[in-house]
């Protein structure tokens, strides 16, 4: 079964600051990896989806990577704002097409 | 493109009613549409899988027959919560996959159901 977990749960930085948000999941049988973001009592956004034959994928100041045989992938995110406060959460999409996602990492990015 | 809506954005009912909730594809057709549902501070959970023309499949733990999933067409998935009680308050969540292979999910912007 299929688990996915995000480290840290919390982390605040102040404005400025490049950031590594950490995801790791149990079975590398993955079909691909999403990472989104959630702003409080909001649906999801998606940001990045790194399929499974792939390494990492880039958007703006984002850059998520993917590392299969390790379980592991990372959303780094460059020179933060404030407007990058959200939860960021990671999906790993198995074989069947379901995601299963990790619990979160809260950012909070301090002016 | 690919916009998820989702109708109502919220809801507050009384316990023992039962409430509909809407999640459609605006501009593309989902052959497939899940459901979430989301408690506070905690992450998404999948309740089920809603293919068009065909019976939803549910997750171990979910009640079918509380939480009744219809797929009528391409672009319109519907979740009633039956006989609602206070425990079913949560923020339920659904995505639409485009059929291109990809496995990507849209997802719309929830609905948040209290009942009191």
């Amino acid at each position: 079964k299929q688990e996915v977990t995000q480290i840290p749960a919390a982390l605040s930085v102040p404005e400025g600051e490049n950031l590594v948000l950490n995801c790791s999941f149990t079975d590398s049988a993955i079909y691909n990896l999403q990472w989104f973001r959630q702003d409080p009592g909001k649906g999801l956004t998606s940001l990045l989806l790194i399929q499974s034959s792939q390494r990492e994928q880039t958007s703006g100041r984002l850059n998520a990577s993917l590392d299969k045989s390790s379980g592991r992938s990372t959303l780094y995110i460059a020179a933060s704002q404030p407007g990058d406060s959200a939860t960021y959460l990671c999906a790993a999409c198995n074989q069947g097409g379901k995601l299963i996602f990790g619990q979160g990492t809260e950012l909070s990015v301090k002016p | 493109g690919a916009v998820v809506s989702q109708h109502p954005s919220w809801v507050i009912c009384k316990s023992g009613t039962s409430v509909k909730i809407e999640c459609r594809s605006l501009d593309f057709q989902a052959t497939t549409m899940f459901w979430y549902r989301q408690f506070p501070k905690q992450s998404l959970m999948l309740m089920a899988t809603s293919n068009e023309g065909s019976k939803a499949t549910y997750e171990q733990g979910v009640e079918k027959d509380k939480f009744l999933i219809n797929h009528a067409s391409l672009t319109l998935s519907t979740l009633t919560v039956t006989s609602a009680h206070p425990e079913d308050s949560s923020f339920y969540i659904c995505s639409a996959r485009i059929s291109d292979g990809y496995y990507e999910q849209y997802f719309g912007p929830g609905t948040r159901l209290t009942v009191t």
